[in-house]
């Protein structure tokens, strides 16, 4: 059974680089059917999809439209796990973050247990 | 405002069937699968129907999915009051590369 386990922390300053990571049990990183997403929520904005990072012989990313500027996802082989980094927060920024594995077609199927970030100084 | 659109809120009686609508475009649902998801409050969303009409081991048969055309429905019969929960829909949008869900509906089972 694959299982998401997020870490990092709960508040960061406006202007600073907010980071998450999630460590991925029960499967690998690297397997070549699926994809790893980030994924937040907020009141305001609902669900939004910020990312994926999936491999396919190499490592290829996909990211929203409006995030491209400050968004980066990471796979770790090694530790088994991605992560988030996005730059230049603001408070409009704060929500729930979760990390998500995808199957085929977009079926976003593991969930992780969700991070909620604050911006605030 | 999301990509896609759903009524904010349903309601029904236990016992009954209710329907969501999730409306899109021919980049998003026109041309991909749809997904919907379960969510209770302070709870990850789970996925509950995949590749339009698809169920995950262990999703009930009372819950079905289908598509026609730029817009998908999630049906469920025999409501029960643990299905009170906020239901999403989700794709895939082809001409910007991303991914687009709707804005939610809260189930209520009256």
């Amino acid at each position: 059974q694959v299982q998401l386990q997020q870490s990092g922390p709960g508040l960061v300053k406006p202007s600073q680089t907010l980071s998450l990571t999630c460590a991925i049990s029960g499967d690998s990183v690297s397997n070549n059917n699926v994809a790893w997403n980030w994924i937040r929520q907020s009141p305001s904005r609902g669900l939004e999809w910020l990312g994926r990072t999936y491999y396919r012989s190499k490592w290829f990313n996909d990211f929203a439209v409006s995030l491209k500027s400050r968004i980066s996802i990471n796979a770790d082989t090694s530790k088994n796990q991605f992560s988030l980094q996005l730059n230049s927060v603001t408070p409009d920024d704060t929500a729930v973050y979760y990390c998500v594995r995808e199957l085929t077609h977009w079926s976003l199927e593991c969930w992780g247990q969700g991070t909620l970030v604050t911006v605030s100084s | 405002q999301s990509v896609l659109t759903q009524p904010p809120s349903v309601s029904a009686a236990p016992g009954q069937k209710v329907t969501i609508s999730c409306s899109g475009s021919s980049s998003n649902i026109g041309n991909y699968y749809v997904s919907w998801y379960q969510q209770f409050p302070g709870t990850a969303p789970k996925l509950l129907i995949y590749d339009n009409n698809e169920r995950p081991s262990g999703i009930p048969d009372r819950f079905s999915g289908s598509k026609s055309g730029t817009s998908a429905t999630l049906g469920i019969t025999g409501l029960q009051t643990g299905d009170e929960a906020d239901y999403y829909c989700g794709t895939w949008d082809s001409s910007l590369s991303v991914g687009v869900f709707g804005g939610g509906t809260k189930l209520t089972v009256l």
